[in-house]
C-alpha cells in the first residue's frame, strides 16, 4: 500500500505557483521522497527527491517539514503543459533500484 | 540522457492471441526493470521485477504464466501478454534502473513512455 496520502485534484492558474501537499506520517528515517509526474498516457517522470533537507532544481523545490511527516512540492510559475497527475512516494534508499510503490496523486488542472 | 524506449507504442490484438512488448534502455545498462499496468483513470500497479539474467518476481495477484517476463541482456527486457482478453487491455510501462557502471545513481529509475493495449 502506499504510504502517503494526497489531495485528489488541484486547480492552479497560469503562471501561479503550484504548491501540491503531501503527507507520509509513517515515513521511516531511512526514506525518501520522491515526486514523479505523468503527463496523460505518458510514462511517470522524475521531478524531485529529498531526505529531510529542502532541495531545489529546475523543474521544482521540495519542502519537507521539520518532523518529515509531510512536504510540499513547489512549481514555482506553472504553465499549462504543467497539467499532469503528480505522485508523491516515499522510498528507502538501498543502494540499488527499488520499486517505487504509486498511490492515486494528485491531479493539478493549471488553467489561463 | 537515460533514455528508456518502449515498443511498440500502441497495440491491438484479438482476444486469445500473444502480445510482446519490448523495453529498452537506450544510453546506459539496466540491472534491473520494473513492469508497471495502468488502467485508466487508475494509479500505476507494479506488476513485476527483472534482474537482468534471472528470473522475475511477480507481485501478489499477477500470473506468471500469463505475464512472461524477460530480462536478457542489460538493456533488453520483454513483457508477452498470452492469451491476451479484453480485461488485459491497459497501459503497460516499464522501467528501467539498477544502473551497471555508468555515471548515474544506481537506484534511480527511469520510465518509458508506455505501451497501450487494446485487446478485442
Amino acid at each position: 500500500d502506499a504510504k502517503t496520502t494526497q489531495p485528489t485534484s488541484m486547480d492552479c492558474a497560469e503562471g501561479r505557483a503550484a504548491n501540491l501537499p503531501c503527507n507520509h506520517s509513517t515515513i521511516s528515517g531511512n526514506e525518501y521522497v520522491y515526486w514523479y509526474r505523468q503527463i496523460h498516457s505518458q510514462g511517470p517522470q522524475y521531478i524531485i527527491h529529498g531526505l529531510k533537507n529542502n532541495e531545489t532544481n529546475e523543474m521544482a523545490s521540495l519542502i519537507i517539514t521539520e518532523d518529515r511527516k509531510s512536504s510540499t512540492l513547489i512549481l514555482p510559475h506553472a504553465t499549462l503543459r504543467d497539467t499532469a497527475v503528480y505522485y508523491c512516494i516515499v522510498r528507502t534508499y538501498t543502494g540499488t533500484a527499488s520499486k517505487l510503490t504509486f498511490g492515486t496523486g494528485t491531479r493539478l488542472q493549471v488553467t489561463l | 540522457g537515460a533514455v528508456v524506449s518502449q515498443h511498440p507504442s500502441r497495440v491491438i490484438c484479438k482476444s486469445g492471441t500473444s502480445v510482446k512488448i519490448e523495453c529498452r534502455s537506450l544510453d546506459f545498462q539496466a540491472t534491473t526493470m520494473f513492469w508497471y499496468r495502468q488502467f485508466p483513470k487508475q494509479s500505476l500497479m507494479l506488476m513485476a521485477t527483472s534482474n537482468e539474467g534471472s528470473k522475475a518476481t511477480y507481485e501478489q495477484g499477477v500470473e506468471k504464466d500469463k505475464f512472461l517476463i524477460n530480462h536478457a541482456s542489460l538493456t533488453l527486457s520483454t513483457l508477452t501478454v498470452t492469451s491476451a482478453h479484453p480485461e488485459d487491455s491497459s497501459f503497460y510501462i516499464c522501467s528501467a534502473g539498477g544502473t551497471a557502471g555508468g555515471l548515474r545513481p544506481s537506484y534511480e529509475q527511469y520510465f518509458g513512455p508506455g505501451t497501450r493495449l487494446t485487446v478485442t
